[in-house]
C-alpha cells in the first residue's frame, strides 16, 4: 500500500523545546516537500528536497531545519527559534515520472 | 513573484447546482496547475493536473480549464453533492527546472442537502 506517512497526527510542545515531524514515503519519488498551513491560508512552503542529500529553502525556512538521509524521509525540525509554530503542516513527494504532487495526512502541532 | 488567488473564498450552494471555482495567477510561465480537495484537518488529494500545453482536463463530474494568457484556471464542477464540500486549492509550478509550487488560500464549498 503505497503512499505518504506522517507522525504523529497531533503534536503538544512546551514553548522552548525543538520537535521533530516525521515524514515517510514509500512512492521511490525523489523529491518531497514541507508546507506549513495556517487557518484561512494557503500553503506555504518551508524546505524541499530534489534528491537525497541535497535540500533548499522555501519561503518561510527560518526557525526550521531538515534532512535527507534517506530517499524515503524527509524530517523537520521546528526549533526553538520558530517565533509562531503552532499551525497544521503537511509534507508532500513528487516523482520524475509524474507531474503530480502527492500529500501526507499531516501533523497538528501545538506549542504553548 | 507568483501570486495566485482563488475567490470566492467561501461558497454555499444547493445540493444539484453546477458550480465553477475560480484560480488567478500573475505569472503566466507555468508548468502546470493542479487542483487539490482538502477535507478538514485532512492532508490534500489531487482532483486534476493541467500541464501548460494543455486547456482542461476531466474527470468525472470535474472538469478544470486553463488559459495561460488571462492567468487563469476554473474548476467545474456538475450536479453537486454534499460529499463534495470541502476546500479547494489551486497550485501553479512555475518554471520546468524547479519543483517550487505556490499556492492560493482555498475555496471553502459547503453543498447544502
Amino acid at each position: 500500500d503505497g503512499g505518504i506517512t506522517q507522525s504523529p497526527k497531533y503534536l503538544f510542545r512546551k514553548e522552548g523545546q525543538n520537535v521533530t515531524l516525521s515524514c515517510e514515503q514509500n512512492l521511490n519519488h525523489d523529491a518531497m516537500y514541507w508546507y506549513r498551513q495556517d487557518p484561512g491560508q494557503g500553503l506555504r512552503l518551508i524546505y524541499y528536497s530534489q534528491i537525497v542529500n541535497d535540500f533548499q529553502k522555501g519561503d518561510i525556512a527560518e526557525g526550521y531545519s531538515v534532512s535527507r538521509e534517506k530517499k524515503e524521509s524527509f524530517p523537520l525540525t521546528v526549533t526553538s527559534a520558530q517565533k509562531n509554530p503552532t499551525a497544521f503542516y503537511l509534507c508532500a513527494s513528487k516523482g520524475d515520472n509524474t507531474a503530480e504532487q502527492y500529500f501526507g495526512p499531516g501533523t497538528r502541532l501545538t506549542v504553548t | 513573484k507568483q501570486e495566485v488567488t482563488q475567490i470566492p473564498a467561501a461558497l454555499s450552494v444547493p445540493e444539484g447546482e453546477n458550480l465553477v471555482l475560480n484560480c488567478s495567477f500573475t505569472d503566466s510561465a507555468i508548468y502546470n496547475l493542479q487542483w487539490f480537495r482538502q477535507d478538514p484537518g485532512k492532508g490534500l488529494t489531487s482532483l486534476l493536473l493541467i500541464q501548460s500545453s494543455q486547456r482542461e482536463q476531466t474527470s468525472g463530474r470535474l472538469n478544470a480549464s486553463l488559459d495561460k494568457s488571462s492567468g487563469r484556471s476554473t474548476l467545474y464542477i456538475a450536479a453537486s453533492q454534499p460529499g463534495d464540500s470541502a476546500t479547494y486549492l489551486c497550485a501553479v509550478r512555475t518554471t520546468s527546472g524547479t519543483y517550487k509550487y505556490i499556492f492560493g488560500t482555498g475555496t471553502r464549498l459547503k453543498v447544502l442537502a
